[in-house]
């Protein structure tokens, strides 16, 4: 089965302008995260998509980010305007509906300047 | 306010010898833990991982032990290979709540020497 696929790899935005990152989980899977790690800290949860639905939007740092899973299918991830500390590694993760098969992407490495 | 710690950021082993990393936790709500495996440009793997009923769990050279009384576990890597050579993250989760969210720490590097 074809793993968790993220787009962009890379992306280097200026401060103030917008990007947006997409996911595409394992077919099938209900569940769907979003993770981020800073340079050198802890990789942290963002929020939790069940289908179309935030479950759990906990870890979203603002409201600059606005994450969005239309016809629960692939995921998007917007950020507006981004800010330099929103330099990151972007993690997406998919499971099952009992949370089996929980498998990450290659992330988006996202360098604001 | 990390709940999750990995307080080495770096292990260097000799080929053949035993790796162990080390990770504390803080939340005694945490029921579920687990080891991933991290290289660079790539996503985290799943490695093994270990229930709050259990104090071990043995994968072929991969083992992890926990200490609920200590809130501690560890990963012992036997014998360690270069191929091992990566970071290695510790995650927590309440496997009870249902949301399947996980907590991680900040990773330690493993270098395995050949």
């Amino acid at each position: 089965e074809a793993g968790v696929t993220q787009f962009p790899s890379h992306s280097v935005i200026e401060k103030g302008q917008t990007v947006t990152l997409r996911c595409d989980p394992i077919s099938g899977h209900d569940n769907l995260y979003w993770y981020r790690r800073v340079m050198g800290k802890e990789i942290k949860f963002l929020l939790h998509f069940v289908k179309e639905s935030k479950q759990d939007e906990s870890g979203m740092p603002n409201n600059r980010f606005l994450a969005e899973r239309t016809g629960g299918t692939y995921s998007t991830l917007k950020v507006q305007p981004a800010e330099l500390e929103d330099s990151g590694v972007y993690f997406c993760a998919s499971s099952r509906e009992d949370g089996t098969g929980y498998t990450f992407g290659s992330g988006t490495r996202l360098t604001v300047v | 306010d990390q709940q999750v710690k990995q307080n080495s950021p770096s292990l260097s082993v000799q080929e053949g010898r035993i790796s162990i990393l080390n990770c504390d936790y803080t939340n005694s709500m945490f029921d579920y833990f687990l080891w991933y495996k991290k290289y660079p440009a790539e996503g985290p793997t799943f490695l093994i991982s270990i229930s709050s009923i259990k104090d071990k769990n043995e994968d072929g050279r991969f083992t992890v032990f926990l200490n609920k009384s200590a809130k501690h576990l560890s990963l012992h890597i036997v014998p360690s290979q270069p191929g091992d050579s990566a970071v290695y993250f510790c995650a927590a989760n309440r496997d009870t709540s249902g949301t399947y969210k996980y907590i991680f720490g900040t990773g330690t590097r493993l270098k395995v020497l050949a």
